[in-house]
């Protein structure tokens, strides 16, 4: 079983409101990832991290922002929260080098934007 | 460029039924890494299998076999005697080593539904 956490598992928040998703992991992985995913749909990356003070932006263009201080610890931050910002948020971790790409992925939140 | 196609969007068997997940991959290297991952309704993800490109032996874990064919650039998933407990949605994901990033890509998924 993967040691990674997220919170909260479920959010529903107003308008403009700012909020930051946490994810952590216990497991000593370089490697950190953000998704969006709409329920049982494609998933998007977001941010992703090679580790401490790297962060990189994904494929998917995201008015969220990111930071890495520590090798466990990578938060996910939307300033000012938007209805269309309603979604699930993944998080998941892995080590880093060839053929250890495995990512072990956070239960998740679910964002409600209103 | 790496790219996965999923092209069964949803499957629906009865329970006990087998069932073949395709997965179709692009890529241009020749050291790369394939994934299946299953996502239940909970929504967490869950690692399934790994295989590397030199690898090309199949496997089987229990009710759960997967065929890797590098002429056809497949990777499918097979499930025998599906029960209940399998309905999630599938991705399959490519990881390559393009300049050492292994940023995996995954499909658009596969809903896998089984009715009693």
């Amino acid at each position: 079983e993967a040691d990674i956490y997220q919170t909260p598992r479920y959010l529903v928040i107003g308008t403009g409101k700012k909020i930051t998703l946490e994810c952590s992991q216990t497991m000593g992985h370089d490697k950190m990832y953000w998704y969006q995913q709409d329920p049982g749909m494609e998933l998007h990356l977001i941010h992703y991290s090679y580790g401490v003070n790297s962060t990189e932006k994904g494929d998917l263009s995201s008015e969220s922002t990111v930071s890495r201080i520590r090798t466990e610890h990578f938060p996910l931050t939307l300033e000012s929260a938007r209805p269309s910002h309603t979604s699930q948020y993944l998080c998941a971790s892995s080590l880093q080098g060839a053929g250890q790409e495995t990512q072990y992925f956070g239960p998740g939140t679910r964002l409600l934007v209103l | 460029a790496q790219k996965v196609t999923q092209a069964q969007t949803e499957i629906s068997v009865v329970e006990k039924e087998d069932v073949t997940l395709d997965c179709v991959y692009e890529t241009r290297d020749t050291t790369y890494y394939l994934f299946w991952y299953k996502q239940p309704p909970s929504g967490e993800l869950v690692f399934l299998i790994r295989r590397n490109s030199f690898d090309e032996q199949n496997e089987i874990s229990g009710r759960y076999s997967w065929n890797f064919q590098k002429s056809t650039s497949s990777f499918n998933f097979t499930i025998t005697a599906s029960q209940v407990v399998d309905s999630a949605v599938y991705f399959c994901a490519l990881s390559e080593a393009a300049g050492g990033s292994y940023i995996p890509t995954f499909g658009r998924g596969t809903s896998l539904i089984v009715h009693p």
